[in-house]
């Protein structure tokens, strides 16, 4: 079964750290780029970033540029998004989504999501 | 910056035809992909390349495009099509993906 799992999310205070992971399985992990999106409560869909199958490509929204980092393990089928200085505008529910060859095109698997709440 | 513009809202009968538009100036260059969201779930992908259906999605979803607009058009709505809709294509830079305004869809 084709499955991204996420984990990571929690309360935290306004200008600390969090690390969100993705778990996939189910498909060739390194054939694909892979994203975070993120959704604030009673929000839309904003893109937040995406890799590249290799790590070649990496992007970000201008709203968490310098802020955020994307990595993955091929090794370990997973993704990560490392999120620093946090704001209270970062809180959301935070889905991992497979990608297709590079940047840009579907998304055509999403997670469950894991929720992100900044405040004090 | 730039936006994928959607109507926040759409309301149609059962059995009806429901059309969502997309529109943006980079629309012509770049593909356009649709997702279905309901209440307290993940998005679903229901249409990718403009037009083209992903296996398990429905044949009452089609999708279509004419110059800077984009539509998502459910043939014959049905209950269960009630959602929010999100349109997705890349920014003005044809770079990183955008996701569009979104589309609450009530069927009556």
């Amino acid at each position: 079964e084709v499955q991204l799992v996420e984990s990571g999310g929690g309360l935290v205070q306004p200008g600390r750290s969090l690390r969100l992971s993705c778990a996939a399985s189910g498909f060739t992990f390194d054939d694909y780029a892979m994203h975070w999106v993120r959704q604030a409560p009673g929000k839309g869909l904003e893109w937040v970033s995406g890799i590249s199958w290799n790590s070649g490509s990496t992007g970000y929204a201008d709203s968490v540029k310098g802020r955020f980092t994307i990595s993955r393990d091929n090794a370990k089928n997973s993704l990560y998004l490392q999120m620093n200085s946090l704001r209270a505008e970062d809180t959301a529910l935070y889905y991992c989504a497979k990608g297709q060859w590079e940047l840009l095109g579907a998304f055509d698997i999403w997670g469950q999501g894991t929720m992100v709440t900044v405040s004090s | 910056s730039y936006e994928l513009t959607q109507p926040p809202s759409v309301s149609v009968s059962p059995g009806q035809t429901a059309r969502i538009t997309c529109s943006a100036d980079a629309l012509p260059k770049q593909y356009a992909y649709w997702y279905q969201q309901k209440p307290g779930q993940a998005p679903v992908l229901v249409i990718y390349k403009d037009s083209e259906r992903p296996s398990g999605i429905p044949e009452r979803f089609s999708g279509s495009s004419s110059g800077t607009t984009v539509t998502l058009t459910i043939s014959g709505v049905q209950a269960e099509d009630e959602a929010d809709y999100y349109c997705q294509s890349a920014d003005s830079s044809g770079t990183y993906p955008v996701f569009g305004t979104g589309t609450k869809v009530t069927v009556l």
